[in-house]
C-alpha cells in the first residue's frame, strides 16, 4: 500500500513562512491534494496539485512537487494564527482516484 | 446544502455494548467513506462505498459492518465495543463532479467515541 508520510508538529511565529513537507511511496498518483483540520472540525480541502505541475500558487500557499523524490510541500507565506490547525497530505491509491491514503498529518501551531 | 451530517457528536460505550454512527450526505455524491482518526496516525479508511449496495473494506475494516441503502445514507456498525475503537470517526464523500478537483472529499464534523 501507499505510505504518506509527515513530520508531526511545526511551530512558527506570526508573519512567518511555514513550510510542511510530505513523502510518499506511489508514483502512479495524478492530483495530490492537502487537507487542513480545524480544532474540533472534520477535514477541509485547502489545495491540490496535479501531477505534471511542479509548482501550484494560491494567494499565500504555495504546493511544490518534486515527482523524481516523492516530495511534496506546502508553503504558507505570512502565517497567521487562524493557520494553526492539521495538516494533511493526501495520496490516491494506485489505480483509482476515489480512494486515498492521508498522510499523519502536521500540527501547525502559530505563535502570536 | 447541509453537506455531510454526522450524529452523534459524542458517545461513550461499555465494552460489548454496540451502536450505529449515522452518516447523511444531501450533495448526491457516489462515493461514500468512514475513517477512524487515532493521533499522530492520521486517518485510516474503514470501509467505503462505490453505490447505493455496493460496499467494500478499507485498511482497518475488522470489528465494523457497514450497509448502503440509500446514495445519502452510509452508517457504520459496531457490534461488540473493544477500547481499542475509541476514537474520531469521519465519514466523507466525494464524486467525480465535485468542482474542477477530481474525488476531493467532503468530510462530516466526526463523531467521538469512548470505550470503557
Amino acid at each position: 500500500g501507499e505510505d504518506v508520510e509527515q513530520s508531526l508538529f511545526l511551530s512558527v511565529r506570526e508573519g512567518d513562512s511555514s513550510v510542511i513537507n510530505c513523502t510518499y511511496t506511489d508514483s502512479s498518483s495524478t492530483y495530490l491534494y492537502w487537507y487542513k483540520q480545524e480544532p474540533g472540525a472534520g477535514l477541509q480541502l485547502l489545495t491540490y496539485i496535479f501531477s505534471n505541475m511542479d509548482m501550484k500558487q494560491d494567494q499565500r500557499l504555495t504546493v511544490l512537487l518534486n515527482k523524481k523524490d516523492k516530495h511534496l510541500s506546502l508553503r504558507i507565506a505570512d502565517t497567521q494564527t487562524g493557520d494553526s490547525a492539521i495538516y494533511f497530505c493526501a495520496v490516491p491509491l494506485t489505480g483509482g482516484y476515489q480512494k486515498v491514503t492521508f498522510g499523519t498529518g502536521t500540527k501547525l501551531q502559530v505563535i502570536p | 446544502n447541509a453537506g455531510v451530517t454526522q450524529t452523534p457528536k459524542f458517545r461513550i460505550l461499555k465494552i460489548g455494548q454496540s451502536m450505529t454512527l449515522q452518516c447523511t450526505q444531501d450533495m448526491n455524491h457516489n462515493y461514500m467513506y468512514w475513517y477512524r482518526q487515532d493521533p499522530g496516525m492520521g486517518l485510516k479508511l474503514i470501509y467505503y462505498s462505490v453505490g447505493a449496495g455496493i460496499t467494500d473494506k478499507g485498511e482497518v475494516p475488522n470489528g465494523y459492518n457497514v450497509s448502503r441503502s440509500t446514495t445519502e445514507d452510509f452508517p457504520l456498525r459496531l457490534e461488540l465495543a473493544a477500547p481499542s475503537q475509541t476514537s474520531v470517526y469521519f465519514c466523507a464523500s466525494s464524486s467525480r463532479e465535485t468542482r474542477e478537483v477530481t474525488y476531493e472529499q467532503y468530510f462530516g464534523p466526526g463523531t467521538r467515541l469512548t470505550v470503557t
